[in-house]
């Protein structure tokens, strides 16, 4: 199976800040990887696949970038909506697999 | 609008069964593959299982297989997990997600999601 990796684990930050979270795969998934946002007791919500394509009605303060083992997803400027968990997932060879997640939370 | 709505969590001993459902709307269900998702308490996410849009095919991972059973009724819009000899580690929130189809292709992320339904598995 393909491991993913996310840094940092837990992230604090304020509104206005840019924040960055890295997603590694232990091989190659080329550009077959999606990026969700949490909040706690919904589900999550896709906000960027491909890589870098934005979903549809997805904030453009979220930017995805990054191909073969090493991606990222940046928020420009975090906004008070932002603050939830983040996981990247690949789908690029089943079973398709997860990203622990990402705590962004208020500074 | 996409709506998935699961039913069917509760608390279940070690060994039982249980069916999870999830009712769609807002879509031609009928043209997607659908997933289960799993996330235990405090933890992360877990692919679970995928049928495809006719049923035809099926696809778990290994900590279910044998023991899970995905179903679809595209005449009624509903998706099915029947779980059978749970273990405490099935403890966790199940979500029905939609995978992603682009009108040429299936790519296995999901766009959409349900908000859950919670499954313990306690004596």
């Amino acid at each position: 199976d393909i491991q993913m990796t996310q840094s940092p684990s837990t992230l604090s930050a304020s509104v206005g800040d840019r924040v960055t979270i890295t997603c590694r795969a232990s091989q190659s998934i080329g550009s077959l990887l999606a990026w969700y946002q949490q909040k706690p007791g919904k589900g999550p919500k896709l906000l960027i696949y491909k890589a870098s394509s934005l979903q549809s009605g997805v904030s453009l303060r979220f930017s995805g970038s990054g191909s073969g083992t090493e991606f990222t997803l940046t928020v420009s400027s975090l906004q008070p909506d932002d603050f939830a968990t983040y996981y990247c997932q690949q789908y690029h060879s089943f079973p398709m697999t997860f990203g622990q997640g990402t705590k962004v939370e208020i500074k | 609008e996409v709506q998935l709505v699961e039913s069917g969590g509760g608390l279940v001993q070690p060994g039982g069964s249980l069916r999870l459902s999830c009712a769609a709307s807002g879509f031609t269900f009928s043209r997607h593959w659908m997933s289960w998702v799993r996330q235990a308490p405090g933890k992360g996410l877990e692919w679970v299982a995928n049928i495809k849009k006719d049923g035809s095919e099926e696809y778990y991972v290994d900590s279910v297989k044998g023991r899970f059973s995905i179903s679809r009724d595209n005449a009624k819009n509903s998706l099915s997990l029947l779980l059978n000899g749970v273990r405490a580690e099935d403890t966790a929130v199940y979500y029905c997600a939609r995978v992603y189809y682009d009108s040429t292709a299936y790519y296995f992320f999901f766009d959409s999601w349900g908000q859950g339904t919670l499954v313990t598995v306690s004596s």
